[in-house]
């Protein structure tokens, strides 16, 4: 079966604090795709990062980074030096191969509400 | 890059009557689009995804008669809430897909629904 787990449902951090939020998927395929989404309270979905099965090289963006483990099946996102603009819910999902998503549709976990204190 | 809109982005109405939501895909053509549903504090769940030109394929458990959804051109695609009733409240969130077998999607922003 196809699952996003995301065992952290809230976390608070003080500012210029580094958080790792972590995700743990479950797939019947070889071939998948895992995203990261941000949500702040405007309700708009913010795209943060793409990562194709075959890719585990781990990734950074300014602040952000991405470890990708296919050995215990994870894709975890780790924001250093947090801020309180990067307060928001955090979204990691799951697009399984054509063979078995023609369509393309993602899986969401549960979600991790960050809360960046000042 | 790509955008979608939705319309409108709050809405209030009465138990009983239905509403419609709009999503647009404005600078591509969408072949297919996605509803999501998202509860307060909750994780997003589809209901149902879209093509152009033919039924919607809803997920388990959505009714398809109260869920309306008609992709009746690649740039427009509509959900209506038939006879609404306040459980129905919620956050709906359409996405667009850029081509076939692509896995790039584009959200909207939402639609607040809230049912009285």
């Amino acid at each position: 079966a196809q699952k996003v787990t995301q065992a952290q449902t809230e976390i608070s951090v003080v500012e210029k604090e580094d958080v790792t939020l972590d995700c743990v998927y479950e797939t019947r395929d070889t071939t998948y795709y895992l995203f990261w989404y941000k949500q702040p309270p405007s309700g708009e979905l913010v795209f943060l990062i793409r990562r194709n099965s075959f890719d585990e090289q781990n990734e950074i963006s300014g602040r952000y980074s991405w470890n990708f483990q296919k050995s215990t099946s994870s894709f975890n996102f780790t924001i250093t030096a947090s801020q309180v603009v990067d307060s928001a819910v955090y979204f990691c999902a799951l697009s399984e191969g054509l063979i078995y998503n023609q369509g393309g549709k993602l899986i969401f976990g549960q979600g991790t509400e960050l809360s960046v204190k000042p | 890059g790509a955008v979608v809109s939705q319309h409108p982005s709050r809405v209030i109405c009465k138990s009983g009557t239905s509403v419609k939501i709009e999503c647009r895909s404005l600078d591509f053509q969408a072949t297919t689009m996605f509803w999501y549903r998202q509860f307060p504090k909750q994780s997003l769940m589809l209901m149902a995804t879209s093509n152009e030109g033919s039924k919607a394929t809803y997920e388990q458990g959505v009714e398809k008669d109260k869920f309306l959804i008609n992709h009746a051109s690649l740039t427009l695609s509509t959900l209506t809430v038939t006879s609404a009733h306040p459980e129905d409240s919620s956050f709906y969130i359409c996405s667009a897909r850029v081509r076939q077998f692509s896995y790039e999607q584009y959200f909207g922003p939402g639609t607040r629904l809230t049912v009285t």
